[in-house]
């Protein structure tokens, strides 16, 4: 079955440059989340979209920005980066419309910043 | 606001014991639970999920989770322990029916000894 795809896999990038992240969700979902994952820390919620609209907002900078395309695939823009910006970023999706409760994580994007 | 917290950040067995992994929940409105695994250097996997149907919840792997509203828990058990089970668990508890945004717990480590 299809998963998550997430680009790049890895990413090092130095202070204050900018990074793009891309999330490709299972055919046909609805809904992307972005997780961000600190070292040796608990995932934390950043952005979601539901049908290419902004649905929940939570502890993202505002150095960052994100949004869902028109093939539902999503971005998320991260400029002048910053050391503590490293961590495992994941992208999970879901189909709302269906009412599942079930959200599928990609295998997430291990950006590096030195 | 929603919450969890798993309690022991690291648990050891023995290979063939049980398997018992803790997490307490807190929500103003009826929760919906999950329970995730992340192998090292990957994602999240889903083992299984509460969405107010059966207490008893059934998932991948052997693991299975009782949902307790009087004790406010949701513990993870698997009655006889792998080596292929060590990893990373993650307790989560999902806003507006699951559809929104996971709070994740700080996740507990367990090592399977053999």
């Amino acid at each position: 079955a299809a998963g998550v795809i997430q680009s790049p896999r890895h990413l090092i990038k130095e202070k204050r440059e900018t990074a793009t992240l891309k999330c490709y969700p299972i055919p046909r979902h609805d809904t992307v989340y972005w997780y961000q994952q600190g070292p040796g820390q608990d995932p934390q919620f950043l952005i979601s979209f539901y049908e290419k609209m902004q649905s929940d907002k939570g502890s993202i900078p505002d150095r960052f920005s994100a949004q869902q395309f028109s093939d539902y695939h999503s971005e998320l823009n991260m400029s002048s980066l910053e050391l503590g910006d490293s961590a495992l970023y994941f992208c999970a999706s879901s189909l709302r419309q269906a009412g599942s409760y079930e959200q599928y994580f990609g295998p997430g994007t291990r950006l590096t910043v030195t | 606001a929603q919450s969890v917290t798993q309690l022991g950040s690291h648990v050891s067995v023995s290979e063939g014991a049980l398997v018992l992994l803790r997490c307490n929940y807190s929500s103003s409105v009826p929760p919906y639970l999950f329970w995730y695994v992340q192998y090292p250097n990957q994602g999240l996997q889903l083992l299984l999920k509460y969405t107010s149907a059966a207490t008893l919840v059934k998932g991948i792997n052997g693991f299975e989770a009782e949902f307790k509203k009087s004790e406010t828990s949701f513990h993870l058990t698997k009655p006889s322990a792998h080596m292929s089970d060590a990893a990373e668990y993650f307790c989560a508890v999902g806003a507006n029916f699951g559809n929104e945004k996971l709070t994740f717990g700080t996740g507990t480590r367990l090592t399977i000894i053999p």
